[in-house]
């Protein structure tokens, strides 16, 4: 059974960084593709990027290009997502997604909650 | 970037009626593999998002027959034959042809029990 467990929300200051972690189960973790998609309250869905243990380097959407580190630990089978120089508008949920490529996202975690305040 | 755009935003049926949503890609969603990247994602209140659909109409795993996927191109359609009230959420598509550059979703369309 397919598992993607995050970790808890967290609140941070402007101007600081924030990093959240997706460990897996079930199935080989190097093989396949880890999404972070992240919603803004009330909002939509918003692909921020992601990687291919297997393959090494990760990808990234342009907007986020510069601000956004994902890497990934084999040993743990756990996908990381950190965030620079955060600011209000990057309050949201963001959820990490599995799949067999970045097209196909057939597991999510349970979401993190990632609040921005003074 | 390639812009899906989903009609109606807000959808209100009623139980046992069938209901559907359109998305339209401002560029061809055919692959030069063949295939057609376009995914259909439910949403519950308070919930992460459920795949429904891959590329175009292959039903998820446990997902009930009364969901179902068509189209081609760049105008897709998702059908709920009878709505239930288990049903209610957010729905959208996303397109995954043309990555690179883009993975996208579509605004999402609520929907609701009238």
């Amino acid at each position: 059974q397919v598992q993607l467990v995050q970790s808890g929300a967290e609140v941070k200051k402007p101007g600081s960084s924030v990093k959240v972690s997706c460990k897996t189960s079930g199935g080989t973790f190097s093989s396949y593709a880890i999404s972070w998609v992240r919603q803004a309250p009330g909002q939509g869905l918003e692909w921020m990027g992601g990687i291919i243990p297997i393959f090494g380097s990760p990808d990234y959407a342009q907007k986020f290009q510069g601000r956004v580190t994902i890497t990934a630990d084999d040993s743990t089978s756990t996908a990381y997502m950190e965030l620079n120089s955060v600011r209000s508008e990057d309050t949201a949920v963001y959820y990490c997604a599995r799949g067999a490529g970045y097209s196909h996202l057939d597991y999510w975690g349970q979401g993190t909650l990632v609040t921005v305040s003074s | 970037d390639v812009v899906l755009t989903q009609s109606p935003l807000s959808l209100p049926v009623t139980l046992g009626q069938p209901a559907s949503i359109s998305c339209r890609s401002s560029q061809s969603l055919v692959h030069s593999d063949g295939n057609t990247y376009l995914n259909w994602f439910q949403q519950r209140p308070g919930q992460s998002p459920r795949r429904l659909i891959y590329k175009v109409s292959n039903r998820d795993s446990g997902v009930p027959d009364r969901f179902s996927g068509s189209g081609s191109g760049t105008d897709f359609t998702l059908k709920i034959s009878r709505v239930e009230a288990e049903d209610v959420g957010v729905y959208y598509c996303m397109q995954g042809t043309h990555w690179p550059p883009s993975i996208t979703f579509g605004q999402g369309t609520r929907l609701e029990i009238k």
